[in-house]
């Protein structure tokens, strides 16, 4: 079965400082992999989603950027944190042959 | 419109009760539908999926109604440890769209 990893589980950031958040995929080849955004108390914000090495499709803009350098590896950065990046950052997969997605634990950050 | 929409609650029920949450969709070529639960600072987890005739586990019961374009989440006795958020997900196409939750809240 799959399982992904995701690190650091949370950080706090000052305004203007890079980030950058790493998803790991075990248990699946060629997955779709995606980034996910929860704010405190709202409902999930999908940011990038990736179907292959160095395929990225963006679904808001921002000052966020992805990027997938190996089939199971999936980066979320930023080269200056915004105080509304704060939120709760999930990394999530395809579940092999369903339509169904998985998620790492996240990455809570918090920007001050 | 939202494409997903939920009553983010809070609902508070005693232990035992029986409490039903809809879901409502604008994509009508939704294929796909799920319902996914989320505890306080975790992330979501699979629930259950809605099949178009119904479908059954345990205490939970999905329902699905394309004609009025809601699912439908049905919880029998209502344990303390059912308190989380449950997310309505939908697929129109090869993208899930989240709901934005709704809060339950079971009360000993």
């Amino acid at each position: 079965s799959q399982t992904i990893h995701q690190w650091p589980a949370t950080l706090v950031q000052p305004v203007g400082s890079p980030l950058s958040l790493e998803c790991t995929v075990e248990g699946t080849s060629n997955p779709n992999l995606y980034w996910y955004r929860q704010a405190a108390g709202r409902g999930l914000q999908l940011l990038f989603y990736s179907v292959g090495i160095g395929q990225i499709s963006s679904e808001v803009p921002q000052n966020l950027s992805a990027s997938r350098p190996q089939d199971r590896q999936f980066i979320l950065s930023s080269k200056k944190l915004l105080l509304s990046d704060s939120g709760f950052y999930l990394c999530a997969c395809h579940r092999a042959g369903a339509n169904v997605l998985t998620f790492g634990a996240g990455s809570r950050l918090t920007v001050l | 419109r939202k494409e997903v929409e939920q009553d983010p609650g809070p609902f508070n029920v005693p232990e035992g009760a029986t409490v039903a949450f809809n879901c409502t969709y604008s994509n009508s070529a939704s294929q796909s539908f799920f319902w996914y639960r989320q505890d306080c600072r975790k992330e979501p987890k699979l629930l259950m999926s809605v099949y178009s005739s119904g479908n059954e586990d345990g205490r939970f019961t999905a329902q699905l109604n394309r004609a009025s374009q809601y699912i439908s989440l049905l919880i029998r006795d209502s344990k303390l440890s059912d308190s989380a958020t449950y997310l309505c997900v939908v697929t129109p196409g090869n993208m899930l769209t989240f709901g934005g939750g709704t809060r339950l809240m079971v009360k000993p």
